[in-house]
């Protein structure tokens, strides 16, 4: 079946632009992460989602990062305002219950210029 | 606090070479362990876990034994092939909990 997708796969902007990233999780999964890997570190937790619940944000390093996730499937990460340091590949990845295997979508390249 | 430790990359072998690529965690509660691999333009995937202490998980040759004594979740594989190359990331998740942490991932080259 078909997995995580993520949209677009890389994006190119200008500094102080917004931008908003696209996760298509996998079809009944309840949990939803959104990661942040930049060069040489490890994933960095961004948010999580949960079927219906508050989402935890706490990972969210400022106010210019939003997120939301629509129906229970579909989510979406925008960035306002974009710096150069935003600069990474954003990860999104789904899960069917907490403490199962996540599974990845491809990334989406993110350049601020 | 909570954390994944791994080695330093890249790490470069010839095809049907031995691989281990160490990991250590530091956890306050009883950690699951997880090793996932990201192959070059994909996602990271599962490659295997382990729940408890000594249990040893396998997948496509390569084992990892979860040892409490030494807090390690080293990955092995007998013999590597090119296909192999990709960067491999360790990651825990403690029970009770949602967060994922993962180490800063070993990118593994494997030449023939």
């Amino acid at each position: 079946g078909a997995g995580v997708s993520q949209s677009p796969s890389n994006k190119v902007t200008e500094k102080g632009k917004d931008v908003e990233l696209r996760c298509d999780p996998i079809s009944g999964h309840t949990a939803l992460y959104w990661y942040r890997q930049s060069l040489g570190q490890g994933l960095e937790f961004l948010i999580y989602f949960q079927g219906n619940s508050a989402p935890d944000k706490s990972g969210l390093p400022s106010d210019r990062f939003s997120a939301e996730r629509t129906g229970g499937s579909v989510s979406t990460l925008t960035i306002q305002r974009t710096q150069q340091e935003d600069s990474a590949v954003y990860l999104c990845a789904s899960s069917p219950s907490t403490y199962n295997e996540q599974f990845f979508g491809p990334g989406t390249r993110l350049t601020v210029l | 606090g909570n954390s994944v430790t791994q080695m330093e990359g890249p790490v470069t072998l010839s095809e049907e070479a031995f691989l281990t690529i160490n990991c250590t965690y530091t956890a306050t509660g009883y950690p699951s362990l997880f090793w996932y691999v990201q192959y070059p333009g994909e996602g990271l995937q599962l490659l295997l876990k382990a729940t408890k202490a000594d249990d040893k998980g396998s997948n496509k040759g390569f084992e990892a034994t979860y040892r409490k004594e030494t807090t390690s979740f080293h990955l092995e594989k007998g013999s590597v092939q090119v296909s192999d190359s990709a960067v491999y990331f360790c990651a825990l998740i403690l029970s009770g909990t949602y967060k994922y942490i993962f180490g800063t991932g070993t990118r593994l080259k494997v030449l023939a």
